[in-house]
């Protein structure tokens, strides 16, 4: 099946640490997309990706780091400069000439205790 | 730049009711327009898109949208509501300059749609 996938779902860390989510596809798109959604504040853009070893700071991306050493996959690493990390993250995807339209992974749930 | 506003954060219908979600949006170019809803703890799946071909568009699960210019509106409509879809709304619009779009999506705060027995 083809998909976008994140993992974990639920994802648990103390204050202070650094912690790493992922986001895989298999879809062949080239581009991909990091949000953080919080309740009543719709998603947030914290970082994207055109193509392979290029990225972009979104509007949000203080205190998150990202890579994008391959097609398929595409990181987020939540900082422990991030003041408040506890949130929903979402990744997406996009094919190059598919229009706007972006594809949804199922969420990574991060509470930081 | 391009903004989108979902005029109200929570709508309650009745089961087999008909369903209004309304969305305003601002842009200087011809804008893609987009419904995605999210269950509780998923992610967002695609309803429906607006890309200038139609005014009226037609999205999965009974939904539909209609692109008003004159307005600058994009509300989503369905006949008769249904337990099932219960969850949340939002509208988005693609963000474009004068090179085109560049592919990110900006969107609005949400709509969360309660459906009563």
């Amino acid at each position: 099946d083809g998909g976008i996938t994140q993992s974990p779902k639920y994802l648990f860390r103390k204050e202070g640490q650094n912690v790493t989510l992922s986001c895989e596809q298999n879809l062949n798109h080239d581009a991909m997309y990091w949000y953080r959604q919080d309740p009543g504040q719709g998603l947030r853009l914290i970082y994207y990706s055109q193509i392979v070893n290029d990225f972009q700071k979104g509007d949000i991306a203080e205190g998150y780091s990202v890579s994008r050493e391959k097609k398929e996959s595409f990181p987020l690493t939540v900082t422990s400069a991030q003041k408040n990390p506890t949130a929903f993250y979402l990744c997406a995807s996009r094919p190059r000439g598919g229009g706007d339209t972006q594809y949804f992974g199922p969420g990574t749930r991060l509470t930081v205790l | 730049a391009q903004s989108v506003t979902q005029l109200d954060s929570h709508v309650s219908v009745s089961e087999g009711t008909p369903v209004l979600l309304r969305c305003n949006y601002s842009s200087s170019y011809s804008p893609s327009l987009f419904w995605y809803v999210q269950h509780p703890n998923k992610g967002l799946q695609l309803l429906l898109k607006y890309t200038s071909a139609a005014t009226l568009v037609k999205g999965i699960n009974g939904f539909e949208a209609e692109f008003k210019k004159s307005e600058t509106s994009f509300h989503l409509t369905k006949p008769s509501a249904h337990m099932s879809d219960a969850a949340e709304y939002f509208c988005v619009v693609s963000e474009e300059n004068y090179g085109g779009s560049q592919g990110n999506l900006i969107f609005g705060k949400g709509t969360k749609l309660s459906v009563k027995p």
